[in-house]
Order: C-alpha cells, then structure tokens, then sequence
C-alpha cells in the first residue's frame, strides 16, 4: 500500500537557521504530494504540494521538490522564524481521493 | 477566504454514548473526508464520501461508524457506540475534485471519551 517516511523530531533550530525535514514516499502510479502544517492549537493547513515528478512546491519562504527518482519531497527553508514553530506532514494522494499521512515533524524554533 | 467549519470544537462523552460530529465543508467542494489522529499519533484516513455516498472508507471506519449529508450543507460523522480509544481529534475535509486538488480541513473537533 501507499505509505509516507518523515523524519522524526522534535527538531529544535534557532532563528535564521536552514530547515530540512525529510520525506519519502512509496505509492503506486504518480501520487500528487503535498506539505501539511499544524500550528499549535490550529487544524491542518496546506503549505505547499507538487502534482508531477521535477516540479517544485512553494509557499512562506518553504520548497519541496518532487524527486520520483529518489521518490522524495523534503521540505526547505533557508532561514526560519519563530512563527514557523509547529508540526509538519508529508502527504501523498494517488488513485482515489485519500491523503495517506506521514508522523509529521515536531519543529521549534528558538529565538 | 472559503473555510470548512466543524462543531463542536472539544466533546466530552461517555463510553457507549452515541456522538455527531458535525462539518460545512467549502460550497462549491464534491468530495469530503473524515481523518482522526490519535494525540501523537499520526492523521489517518477515515472515509472519503462523493455524490451522496461512501466512495472510499479505512479499515478503521467499522459498522460503529457512519456518515451523512443530511442537507445541502452539513456532512456529519456518527459514532454509534463510543469506546475509549475512539478519543482522537477528527478532522473534516473537503476538496473540489480529483486526486491533484488539495484537500482543505477544518480546525477538528477532540473528542474525549471517559
């Protein structure tokens, strides 16, 4: 079946560090991935997704590429803040209408 | 900005009772979704429902489990019978179409069983 591998945290990072949050996928046919993220407190929101294998996603100073050789999608930004502080997912839709969920990453962000 | 809304945001029940949760998905969406994740656990997949029935479900979503468009607007999930590990945050979701369209969830409703 389709599956996610994120990286576990927490992940603790000062303020204008690099972030990268590792993701990998094993799905059938071409899944559509996608960067959910959990500000505390808050629901699921959509930070960014890519639908084809080379294109990059791209939202908030955050990028992923669809790498379908490596069959990966790692999460990147240059330099964080404070406000970035929450949990992250990795998530693949293939056939049918389902997002199948990575663990998420825990990140914080220290001034 | 088009929203999904869940209600109530935090329920508190006790085993064996029945319990709706209830969601307005986005107007113009066709397809709605149910995810739970169990505190510290990861988001999973419940049941996906598309023109007035189930059009995919998980092995979690067992005959305790039911859902519902009761109107134009409202989807609900029922648990019939609630057990202890059914305390979990439930997200609605809802999405326009097919598989490259994202998906948009609600703020989710904890529910607590005691």
């Amino acid at each position: 079946g389709n599956s996610v591998t994120q990286m576990e945290g927490p992940v603790t990072l000062s303020e204008e560090a690099f972030l990268t949050i590792n993701c990998t996928y094993t799905a059938t046919g071409y899944p559509s991935l996608f960067w959910y993220v959990q500000y505390p407190g808050e629901g699921l929101q959509l930070l960014l997704k890519a639908t084809k294998a080379d294109d990059k996603g791209s939202n908030k100073g955050f990028e992923a590429t669809y790498r379908k050789e490596t069959t990966s999608f790692h999460l990147e930004k240059g330099s964080v803040q404070v406000s970035d502080s929450a949990v992250y997912f990795c998530a693949l839709k293939a056939a049918g209408n389902k997002l199948t969920f990575g663990g998420g990453t825990r990140v914080l962000v220290k001034p | 900005e088009p929203e999904v809304t869940q209600t109530p945001s935090h329920q508190v029940t006790q085993m064996g009772q029945e319990v709706i949760l209830r969601c307005v998905p986005i107007s113009n969406h066709l397809y709605f979704y149910w995810y739970r994740q169990i505190l510290g656990q990861k988001v999973e997949f419940l049941v996906s429902f598309y023109n007035n029935e189930i059009s995919e479900k998980s092995e979690i979503f067992d005959d305790q489990f039911s859902v519902e468009r009761p109107d134009g607007s409202n989807f609900t999930l029922k648990i019939r019978s609630t057990k202890l590990e059914d305390s979990a945050m439930y997200f609605c979701a809802s999405s326009e179409t097919g598989p490259s369209t994202e998906a948009f969830f609600g703020q989710g409703t904890r529910l607590t069983v005691v």
